[in-house]
C-alpha cells in the first residue's frame, strides 16, 4: 500500500512570494490534514479535511493561507503572500475516518520551506 | 485540558546501551489513545504504536518497548540495545476528545543520541 504523498521535498522562496505544496493521501484515508512544524516543536495543526469539507480550520492563518480538498482525494496548501516565520516542515497526514476515535494518522515526507 | 509532557528535551547514549523516553499525559477522558511516533533526520513523522486507555499490558515489539500504567499517567518508552539508527525526535501524543474532532495533543518531543 502506497504512503501519503507529498511534493515538493523542498522550496526556497522569498517573502512575500506565493508556494503551494500538494499532498495525496493514502487511498481510501476519508480524513486529510495539513501540519506545520517549527524546528525544535511538535507538529501544529492547520487544518483537517473529511473527503471535501473542512473539519477545523482554526488555526490557519487565513489572510494568506489556503487549502482545499476539492474531489475529497488529494490536496493543495497554499500560502500568498509568504513571511520569513513561515520557514518550517510542512506535513500531510491522513487517517481512514476521524470520526472513530483512536484513528492512527500515517505522514508523508514532508516539505521543508525557507522563505528569505 | 489535555496536555502530553515529554521531560526530556535531549538523551545521549552509547550504542548498545538501554534508553527510555517518558512520557505523562493529562485527560478528563475515560477512553483514549497514546501514541509514538518517530522523526529521524529526514523528516517523516513514522507511527509507531497506538495503545487505548482500557489495554495497560506492555508492548513489545523487537527492542521497542512500552510500558502504560495508567495510575501515573505514563506510557513510557524504552529501546534495548540502541542502536545508531535509532537517533531521531520521538513524540508522544495522545487523542482529544470528540469535542476537539479526536485531534491528536503533541508532546514537545524527546531528541535521542546514539553515538556509536
Amino acid at each position: 500500500e502506497a504512503g501519503v504523498a507529498q511534493s515538493p521535498r523542498y522550496k526556497i522562496i522569498e517573502k512575500r512570494q506565493s508556494v503551494a505544496f500538494w499532498c495525496n493521501p493514502i487511498s481510501g484515508h476519508a480524513t486529510l490534514y495539513w501540519y506545520q512544524q517549527i524546528l525544535g516543536q511538535g507538529p501544529k495543526l492547520l487544518i483537517q479535511f473529511q473527503n471535501n469539507g473542512v473539519v477545523d480550520d482554526s488555526q490557519l492563518p487565513k489572510d494568506r493561507f489556503s487549502a482545499e480538498r476539492l474531489k475529497g482525494v488529494d490536496s493543495t496548501l497554499k500560502i500568498q503572500p509568504a513571511k520569513l516565520e513561515d520557514s518550517a516542515v510542512y506535513l500531510c497526514a491522513s487517517s481512514h475516518n476521524w470520526q472513530a476515535a483512536g484513528e492512527t494518522q500515517y505522514f508523508g515526507p514532508g516539505t521543508r520551506l525557507l522563505v528569505l | 485540558a489535555q496536555k502530553v509532557t515529554q521531560a526530556q528535551t535531549e538523551i545521549s547514549v552509547v550504542e548498545k546501551e538501554d534508553v527510555t523516553l517518558d512520557c505523562v499525559y493529562e485527560t478528563r477522558d475515560t477512553t483514549y489513545y497514546l501514541f509514538w511516533y518517530k522523526q529521524p533526520p529526514s523528516g517523516e513523522l513514522v507511527f509507531l504504536i497506538r495503545r487505548n486507555s482500557f489495554d495497560e499490558q506492555n508492548e513489545i515489539s523487537g527492542r521497542y518497548s512500552w510500558n502504560f500504567q495508567k495510575s501515573t499517567s505514563s506510557f513510557n518508552f524504552t529501546i534495548t540495545a540502541s542502536q545508531v539508527v535509532d537517533s531521531a525526535v520521538y513524540f508522544c501524543a495522545l487523542t482529544g476528545s470528540m469535542d476537539s474532532n479526536y485531534q491528536l495533543i503533541w508532546g514537545a518531543g524527546t531528541k535521542l543520541i546514539i553515538k556509536p
